[in-house]
């Protein structure tokens, strides 16, 4: 059964400094999914990644995937207020790609 | 374009209740498909549906119902509603049959006593 790990589950950081959410799944996938949720809201998607060795960068965000290690990261350069809020990441489910599986999510709160 | 759009935003039902949550898309989008959140479980896909006419169902389809008889509309059915049911829905939409990026609605917090 595909399972979708995150780490950490919990992140406070000060502003200016850079991190990295990690995203681990545990069966095969080309393909894997970042989104935003701020309290309260509904989600947003952040970046799309199609293929191994896919990189994607928005601004202070930057994504990439290695299908081999199951092991997608989203990098945090320079964090400022604003990217304080809740980061999944998702995966379809090996034997039908209609079928997502998401980790339990990144809260980060980034503190002047 | 309004994107996808949900009614109610929050509903209260006592245990046995039957009740639909609306969802609607106006992006003509094949692909839509509901969510539940719960506290620190991420999202979990209950049905979706890959064009009018045509559902299927996610990893914790127990309790729901869904029909897809138009591509705007894909409506979710508590058919008996339990306590366990309690959390917040999102449904979203893809412009293809094979996911894309997702638009998520705006979410109905759903509380059962």
């Amino acid at each position: 059964e595909l399972k979708v790990e995150q780490n950490p589950l919990f992140l406070s950081m000060q502003e200016g400094k850079n991190y990295t959410i990690y995203c681990n799944y545990s069966t095969t996938s080309d393909r894997l999914y970042w989104y935003r949720q701020d309290p309260g809201k509904s989600l947003e998607s952040l970046f799309v990644l199609l293929s191994n060795g896919a990189v994607k960068q928005e601004g202070r965000l930057m994504a990439s995937l290695d299908t081999k290690a199951r092991l997608s990261t989203l990098h945090i350069t320079a964090a400022v207020h604003d990217l304080s809020a809740t980061y999944f990441c998702a995966v379809p489910a090996p034997y039908n790609n209609n079928d997502m599986r998401f980790g339990a999510g990144t809260r980060l709160t980034v503190k002047p | 374009n309004a994107g996808v759009t949900q009614t109610p935003k929050f509903q209260v039902l006592k245990t046995g209740q039957s009740m639909t949550l609306q969802c609607a898309q106006d992006m003509n989008h094949e692909y839509m498909s509901w969510y539940r959140q719960d506290p620190g479980m991420g999202l979990r896909l209950i049905h979706y549906s890959v064009g009018a006419g045509i559902t299927d169902q996610g990893e914790v389809p127990n309790g729901y119902n869904v029909s897809r008889s138009t591509t705007e509309d894909f409506p979710l059915r508590l058919l008996s509603a339990a306590p366990s049911q309690t959390s917040v829905y999102f449904c979203a939409s893809s412009y293809s049959r094979e996911i894309y990026e997702q638009y998520f609605g705006p979410g109905t917090r759903l509380t059962v006593t």
